[in-house]
């Protein structure tokens, strides 16, 4: 296994632009979290799936976020109409359970110009 | 909701010193994580903690999780250089939302050779 992979590792968009990022877990980890992180700052919890199941997405920013992880396999993230603030390190990370040890994968910089 | 607070917020120490980080919390926590993050990389993970008083060493780290189970602390022995980079811990509970994971702000940790 590869550990967690995140695609792609950077993206720049003009603002007003819909972006989307993948993470691919570790295989047969059921959990699976989102994170942002601006400079300066521990990791932000975004969302996250227990298998295909969203448990939690009160956390997501505005409406214009928004994740699936359709077979609970990889998740997508995407962000509609970015803003110049949604600039981050956007992370994700895989667990087996709720109370074991979470792997993060090496994250997405997204630049909004 | 839960928050942690992670101190010091920087280091500055010498080659070859010993070092002492820790991570405190209002609220009681079922699983510790320590993690180290280098400039535009994810989290890589460190040490994991289950058990109340469990204390766990890494090489020449060494973590414990807090009797109350409200606090961790990392310590690192004999620093080197590749040591530098941002500490975070990480608490895992059950109930409530975020996921059950959540950050420190980080310790970011400089060493002088």
């Amino acid at each position: 296994d590869t550990g967690v992979s995140q695609d792609p590792r950077h993206k720049i968009t003009k603002r007003g632009q819909n972006v989307t990022f993948r993470c691919d877990p570790i295989s047969e980890h059921n959990r699976l979290y989102w994170y942002r992180q601006t400079l300066g700052q521990g990791p932000e919890f975004l969302t996250y799936f227990q298998n295909e199941a969203q448990l939690e997405k009160s956390r997501l920013l505005s409406d214009r976020f928004s994740a699936e992880r359709p077979k609970g396999s990889f998740s997508t993230l995407e962000i509609q109409r970015t803003e110049q603030g949604d600039s981050a390190m956007y992370l994700c990370a895989s667990s087996f359970t709720m109370n074991t040890e979470a792997f993060f994968g090496q994250g997405t910089r997204l630049t909004v110009v | 909701g839960q928050q942690l607070n992670q101190s010091p917020q920087s280091m500055f120490i010498q080659e070859g010193e010993d070092v002492s980080m820790n991570c405190t919390s209002s609220s009681i926590f079922n699983t510790w994580l320590w993690y180290k993050q280098d400039p535009g990389e994810g989290p890589v993970l460190l040490i994991a903690l289950y058990k109340a008083g469990e204390l766990t060493s890494n090489g020449r780290l060494t973590a414990q999780f807090g009797i109350t189970r409200k606090d961790s602390f990392l310590n690192i022995s004999a620093s080197i250089p590749s040591d530098v980079g941002i500490y975070f811990c990480a608490g895992v509970y059950y109930g409530g939302s975020q996921g059950n994971l959540i950050f420190g702000k980080g310790t970011k940790l400089s060493v002088k050779p």
